[in-house]
């Protein structure tokens, strides 16, 4: 199996930087992809292909890729993030299809 | 505008087989450039890939669902559906389709619909 590892929670004030990481040991290789889940809502596509953003996503939220750790930032959190994230990619096979175990985003 | 709708019993006995259909509309299910998956999610939990669907028929299954998940297309009703049997108290979830798109090393879904919940009691 393969797995992606995202910590539990991550709490900023309003207008701070939020950075939420996911580490994967097939990240290297394989882009890695973010979503955003609100409460009792389905997950929307925020980041794919490490950094780029779907249209209408706004443009507070950046992704990045280093190594075996990829990073959602979201420059001047706003309360309306609050939310769950998480992120997404393949093992190195493509066998496995595996979110990591998501973040709690608090913004207050 | 692609729009996704799941539907189903809510409700599955213990080792019996869930059952849901997703409708496309806004879209073609015959698109070449997309592929239709099944994603589940526990409640309070994480998000589980199930499997997914090519038009053609192809199919890519969890590893560890395969042995219990069957996922078919009907292109003619623009629709695709999952069949997970003998389900047990791990199965109950929401479960969403979803529209996958792939890049150049990894597929991913890109679009979702609002999600089902589905409760396993007998």
């Amino acid at each position: 199996s393969y797995e992606l590892t995202q910590p539990p929670s991550v709490s900023v004030s309003p207008g701070q930087t939020a950075r939420i990481t996911c580490s994967g040991d097939a990240l290297p290789k394989r882009y890695a992809y973010w979503y955003q889940q609100k409460s009792g809502q389905a997950p929307v596509l925020v980041i794919y292909e490490d950094s780029k953003r779907p249209s209408g996503i706004p443009e507070r939220f950046s992704g990045s890729r280093s190594g075996t750790m990829a990073t959602l930032t979201i420059s001047g959190a706003q309360v309306e993030d609050e939310a769950d994230y998480y992120c997404y990619s393949t093992d190195n096979s493509g066998h496995y299809r595996v979110f990591g175990g998501g973040t709690k985003l608090t913004v207050l | 505008q692609l729009q996704l709708q799941e539907s189903g019993l809510g409700l599955v006995k213990p080792s019996e087989t869930l059952s849901l259909t997703c409708t496309v509309s806004g879209g073609s299910i015959s698109d070449s450039s997309y592929y239709w998956a099944w994603i589940r999610q526990p409640p309070g939990k994480g998000l589980e890939w199930i499997g997914s669907i090519y038009y053609t028929g192809s199919t890519y299954y969890n590893p560890s669902l395969k042995s219990r998940v069957t996922i078919s297309v009907d292109t003619s009703k623009n629709q695709f559906s999952l069949k997970l049997i003998s389900v047990t108290a791990a199965d109950p979830a929401v479960y969403y389709c979803a529209r996958g798109n792939c890049s150049s090393t990894t597929c991913y879904p890109d679009s979702w619909g609002q999600g089902t919940l589905v409760t396993v009691s007998s």
